[in-house]
């Protein structure tokens, strides 16, 4: 059983275009995270969701909408996609920080 | 500015040896380090967690050294193998807080 599952895994759209990732976690962790990848591989905190409350938005254009349904799931919205966009797109959970994350495999969008 | 800081993008080292990996950070109080391992195209993997108020952590191959007065963190690979080759990052969490904020990475190549 996948812990933490992203879908899709790739996906490529035009600019302007609006799209949704989802994210669901099978851990029983309370907090959810959604991070972006750049490419240089630099790991940046969008969001943090804990038991569906936003805890964290961190200077994220507010294009970016995240929706957490229930504590396992937490999917990110995404309007008006720009080229500066793409990049690859984790999701991450954990049950308190005496432990680490677990990390979905990543989404990797490419705007062109 | 907060930084989080890795020693290099690019580190190798001949297998048998030991790796040793830097993280050095400013501006930040963190109250705990973790060390992650990432391989292409996957999400990264919690490898080792250390709190402020401790020294030295470790597990099998693997230790993780934490120095608050230096505000820097080493992470070792002791008798390295090709198997270790991947990204290495270091995140840190404050007591403000569970959300993680990631080091830049280093590329591990340990070469046979």
């Amino acid at each position: 059983d996948t812990a933490v599952s992203q879908t899709p895994k790739y996906l490529v759209t035009q600019m302007g275009n609006d799209k949704s990732i989802k994210c669901e976690q099978n851990l029983g962790h309370d907090t959810m995270y959604w991070y972006k990848q750049d490419s240089k591989k630099f790991l940046k905190i969008m969001f943090s969701y804990n038991n569906k409350e936003l805890i964290i938005n961190e200077t994220v254009p507010n294009r970016f909408s995240p929706k957490s349904p229930d504590k396992a799931h937490l999917n990110l919205h995404i309007n008006s996609l720009e080229l500066g966009d793409s990049a690859v797109y984790f999701c991450a959970s954990s049950g308190d920080r005496n432990y680490g994350y677990t990390f979905g495999s990543g989404t990797r969008l490419t705007v062109v | 500015s907060q930084k989080i800081e890795q020693n290099s993008e690019a580190l190798n080292i001949q297998e048998g040896k030991t790796a040793t990996l830097t993280c050095n950070y400013t501006n930040y109080s963190p109250a705990y380090l973790q060390w992650y391992r990432q391989d292409p195209g996957r999400g990264p993997v919690f490898l080792l967690l250390i709190r402020e108020n401790e020294k030295e952590k470790r597990k099998e191959r693997l230790k993780v050294t934490f120095d608050t007065t230096l505000k820097q963190s080493l992470f070792h690979i002791t008798a390295s193998q090709p198997a270790d080759s991947a990204t290495y990052l270091c995140a840190l969490s404050t007591w403000a807080g569970n959300q993680f904020y990631f080091g830049t990475g280093t590329s591990l190549t340990v070469i046979p």
